[in-house]
């Protein structure tokens, strides 16, 4: 089984509305990065949550990792089609012994119809 | 600053021949770490080079190899090219591959062997 499990695996909303993705981990998360892909292509940097409890944003995009330190969520408010791709998490799950290496779960395909 | 740059885009191999990738990673940073992307198995981990040394490699066979130069550029090598080496090729770096330190991805050179 996957160590970090994404859900859901893929998501279609219209333009405008709202939408929520989750990341569970099987392991404390020492660091939870969230990243965007064009299909293909690399991977662009959204937010990175270190503490349990911890919230950022960024323009409509609000990310969120829980106090146990074990889930976190991406939240999408009024959806546009430029917010369409793939999300994919990324974490240290390995208590900072591990240089350079995250783990990620197995993305979701975000589709945003006009 | 400029990003992750990674060379060549996209290469068609054949079996049994081998191939090298480049990386040159964001100035000033001095870990690169590697990772194969495909449909089935998604984001997976290959190996980090810091300083030039591997530091960190992940549960691949022997004929993927890397290395990494004074100036921080790297690059991976696979050798016997085998079809199930398709995939899309990443690299990242960061300030020192530490803990909680995020990861730049570059744009990928996908890879197709026939």
């Amino acid at each position: 089984s996957q160590e970090l499990e994404q859900s859901p695996q893929s998501l279609i909303v219209q333009e405008g509305k709202n939408l929520t993705i989750n990341c569970t981990s099987s392991k404390t998360l020492y660091g939870l990065y969230w990243y965007k892909q064009k299909y293909g292509e690399g991977l662009i940097f959204l937010m990175m949550l270190q503490k349990g409890g911890e919230e950022k944003s960024h323009e409509k995009i609000t990310a969120k990792l829980d106090e146990k330190k074990q889930q976190s969520s991406l939240h999408i408010t009024a959806s546009q089609p430029s917010h369409a791709g793939i999300y994919l998490c990324g974490a240290d799950i390995s208590r900072g012994t591990s240089y350079g290496k995250l783990t990620f779960g197995q993305g979701t395909i975000l589709t945003v119809h006009p | 600053k400029a990003g992750v740059t990674q060379t060549p885009r996209y290469l068609i191999k054949t079996r049994g021949q081998q191939v090298t990738l480049s990386c040159s990673p964001i100035s000033g940073h001095r870990s690169v770490s590697w990772y194969q992307q495909t449909p089935g198995q998604g984001l997976q981990f290959l190996f980090e080079y810091f300083s030039e040394t591997q530091r960190n490699k992940g549960n691949f066979p022997g004929r993927f190899s890397g290395r990494q130069f004074s100036n921080s550029r790297s690059e991976m090598n696979v050798s016997t090219l085998e079809l199930g080496d398709s995939a899309l090729y990443l690299c990242a770096s960061s300030l020192l591959g530490g803990h909680q330190e995020t990861q730049y991805f570059g744009p990928g050179t996908r890879l197709l062997v026939l």
